[in-house]
């Protein structure tokens, strides 16, 4: 069973449209969730992180948490042709070994 | 602050010849350094981890006599691909732990084996 899971895309959405990237994960013991844009052939970029259940905003983006369901999300409001990228979920328990999932390609159509 | 630098950004060598990429932690410690590779379209792989003073730890499959990964100083982390072939290029990226900010990742290096 693979430690996380995402929706692999690609996900289209229109310009100024609401995108919405989902990330499941099998460790219950996880406690610190990150996501991560990268744009091709560049490396990954920290958009945001969460640790605790609830709803995190920072601007356009909300990181949302549910430990119970073992679920974290992230959502793009607004959505600009500049947020097309993969965005790749990542988990961690000890803070030491992170566990990614295979990321969600996105594409936001003008 | 957590910032890891990474050189080259881009390489291009022979078939059979060996290239070093190396990565820095400019602004802080880094104990742990994860090495992955990631083909186009694909996902980051782990490739091995590597612990200052000891020797690294490779994922199933990575042969660890052909990427050969030094991590000699808290600052400093070596991976060199050893008689590279064509099916050796790829992008490889480093990244370490940096404590809330999660994993800082280098800008990725870009190996091209012709």
């Amino acid at each position: 069973q693979k430690e996380v899971e995402q929706n692999s895309g690609p996900l289209s959405v229109p310009e100024g449209a609401i995108a919405s990237l989902n990330c499941t994960y099998s460790d219950r013991v996880s406690q610190s969730f990150f996501w991560y844009r990268q744009y091709s052939g560049k490396s990954p970029e920290l958009i945001m992180s969460i640790y605790s259940n609830g709803d995190k905003e920072d601007g356009r983006f909300t990181a949302q948490l549910n430990k119970a369901s073992q679920y974290v999300s992230l959502l793009i409001r607004d959505s600009q042709p500049s947020d097309s990228a993969t965005y790749l979920c990542a988990v961690t328990n000890t803070g030491n070994q992170f566990y990614f999932g295979t990321g969600t390609s996105l594409t936001v159509i003008p | 602050g957590a910032v890891v630098s990474q050189h080259p950004s881009w390489v291009i060598c022979k078939s059979g010849t060996s290239v070093k990429i190396e990565c820095r932690s400019l602004d802080f410690q880094a104990t742990t350094m994860f090495w992955y590779r990631q083909f186009p379209k694909q996902s980051l792989m782990l490739m091995a981890t590597s612990n200052e003073g000891s020797k690294a730890t490779y994922e199933q499959g990575v042969e660890k006599d052909k990427f050969l990964i030094n991590h000699a100083s808290l600052t400093l982390s070596t991976l060199t691909v050893t008689s590279a072939h064509p099916e050796d290029s790829s992008f490889y990226i480093c990244s370490a732990p940096a404590l809330q900010k999660g994993y800082t990742f280098g800008s990725g290096t870009r190996l091209t084996v012709v």
